[in-house]
């Protein structure tokens, strides 16, 4: 298994649901990753996740909350969103040390809010 | 601080035709990884080529060819032979060197160039 899956491809939310974002690695990678990308711009990164543990969160509003519960899963839960989070939401997996450290990413969750 | 310039914002060539895209980077990092990614309309970023700050080889695969320059901190990418399916927009990335024993990257995208095929 050589890929990056994530679910759902596409949400609509209010902005007084709760949803989850999932995405799954079988590569046996130890570093995930999220990241935002909004129209006619790069990804930026959100969060990154190095065994299991937060080791990144570049300055994200509360109403994004991560989650790995494991070394294969990572969950990024929404809550109480603004229309201007409306994005498209990358994950990516990467393997330990720097030999072959290229990420991988995921097809992405188009996320619309309402 | 690292940046990577992709000067070009949108790119238009027939099919058949050659077409570079141009990356340039800075980094105050000796030890660094270069990459391209590519992403079609369908959203999904596909890697394409990592080189690292010690291999300044060119490398060729199949109609893709990369140019790294290290005198000029630039990391160009060519099509050869253009074809429709090459219709995607292209970055290229930036990581340094892992520090303090972490085992993750994080990578500073250029703006991207968005390539367009016409057959």
């Amino acid at each position: 298994d050589t890929e990056v899956t994530q679910t759902p491809k596409h949400l609509v939310m209010g902005m007084t649901n709760k949803k989850s974002l999932k995405c799954e690695q079988h590569m046996g990678h130890r570093a995930m990753y999220w990241y935002k990308q909004k129209a006619k711009k790069p990804p930026e990164l959100m969060f990154v996740y190095s065994y299991e543990k937060l080791s990144i969160n570049e300055s994200v509003p509360s109403r994004f909350s991560p989650e790995c519960p494991n070394s294969s899963l990572l969950n990024l839960h929404l809550h109480a969103l603004q229309p201007e989070d409306s994005a498209l939401y990358l994950c990516a997996s990467s393997p330990p040390g720097q030999q072959n450290n290229e990420q991988f990413f995921g097809p992405g969750t188009r996320l619309t809010v309402l | 601080a690292q940046k990577v310039t992709q000067a070009q914002t949108e790119i238009s060539v027939v099919e058949k035709e050659d077409v570079t895209l141009d990356c340039v980077y800075e980094t105050r990092d000796t030890t660094y990884y270069l990459f391209w990614y590519k992403q079609p309309p369908s959203g999904e970023l596909v890697f394409l080529i990592r080189r690292n700050s010690f291999d300044e080889q060119n490398e060729i695969s199949g109609r893709y060819s990369w140019n790294f320059q290290k005198s000029t901190s630039s990391f160009n990418f060519t099509i050869t032979a253009s074809q429709v399916v090459d219709s995607a927009v292209y970055f290229c990335a930036l990581s340094e060197g892992y520090a303090g024993g972490t085992s993750y990257g994080k990578l500073t995208f250029g703006q991207g160039t968005i390539l367009t095929v016409h057959p």
